[in-house]
C-alpha cells in the first residue's frame, strides 16, 4: 500500500510570500496520478490540482503542481489571505491521502 | 451547479446502525463513480468506500469492510452508506464525493481517481 508523506507539517509564511509544499510517495505514482486539495476550517476540501499539474476549474494560476514518480510539489506563487488553510495530496488508484500541510500566517 | 447534500448523521451508541444519504444534483449522476470520505475530529482525510456508476464495482477501506455497505439509486440521484456495528473510532464527518474521472473506479477495489466535488458532510458521533 502506498503511503504519502507531506512536508512540512506546518508552514508559517506572510501574505505575498511563496509557499512550497511537498508530497512524497513510498512507491512510484503511475502516470502522475496525484491530486491536491485545499481545506479551510469548517469547510469541505476543494480540488486544486489533478494529474499532478492540471488546475481544477476556477483555481487561480498562482497555484501550480509539479513532479512525477515519487516526489510532487504544490506551489503557491504569492500567498493571498484566503490561501491560509490545510493542503492534502492524494494518489489516484489507491486509498492514500497525505496527512496534510497547514499553511499559517506568520 | 453541482451539489452534493449529505444527511442521516447523528449520535448513535456503539454497536448500533446508521444510514447516510447523499442527494446529488447539477450533473448526470449515473455518468460518475461516487465515494464516501471521512474526517475524524481534528484529523486528516480517509477514503471509506467507492461505487462505480452501475454498482458493478464496489470497494471499502479495511477499517470498515464487513460493517459498511455502499449503494446508489441512479433513478433518485442518490448515494447511500449503511453503517452497522458502529465503533467509537467511526466518529467523523462523512463526506460524499464525486469522482472526477468518470463512471468507473480506478481499480478493482474501487479506489478513487480524484474528487472534483464534495458535499458539506454529515457528522456521525458514536458514543454511549
Amino acid at each position: 500500500e502506498i503511503v504519502l508523506t507531506q512536508s512540512p507539517g506546518t508552514l508559517s509564511l506572510s501574505p505575498g510570500e511563496r509557499a512550497t509544499l511537498s508530497c512524497r510517495a513510498s512507491q512510484s505514482v503511475s502516470s502522475s496520478y496525484l491530486a491536491w486539495y485545499q481545506q479551510k476550517p469548517g469547510q469541505a476540501p476543494r480540488l486544486l490540482i489533478y494529474g499532478a499539474s492540471s488546475r481544477a476549474t476556477g483555481i487561480p494560476d498562482r497555484f501550480s503542481g509539479s513532479g512525477s514518480g515519487t516526489d510532487f510539489t504544490l506551489t503557491i506563487s504569492r500567498l493571498e489571505p484566503e490561501d491560509f488553510a490545510v493542503y492534502y495530496c492524494q494518489q489516484y488508484g489507491s486509498s492514500a491521502f497525505g496527512q496534510g500541510t497547514k499553511v499559517e500566517i506568520k | 451547479e453541482v451539489q452534493l447534500v449529505e444527511s442521516g448523521g447523528g449520535l448513535v451508541q456503539p454497536g448500533r446502525s446508521l444510514r447516510l444519504s447523499c442527494a446529488a444534483s447539477g450533473f448526470t449522476f449515473d455518468d460518475y463513480a461516487m465515494h464516501w470520505v471521512r474526517q475524524a475530529p481534528g484529523k486528516g482525510l480517509e477514503w471509506v468506500s467507492g461505487i462505480s456508476w452501475n454498482s458493478g464495482s464496489i470497494g471499502y477501506a479495511d477499517s470498515v469492510k464487513g460493517r459498511f455497505t455502499i449503494s446508489r439509486d441512479n433513478a433518485k440521484n442518490s448515494l447511500y452508506l449503511q453503517m452497522n456495528s458502529l465503533r467509537a473510532e467511526d466518529t467523523a464527518l462523512y463526506y460524499c464525493a464525486k469522482d472526477g474521472w468518470g463512471p468507473i473506479c480506478s481499480s478493482t477495489s474501487c479506489y478513487p481517481y480524484y474528487f472534483d466535488y464534495w458535499g458539506q458532510g454529515t457528522l456521525v458521533t458514536v458514543s454511549s
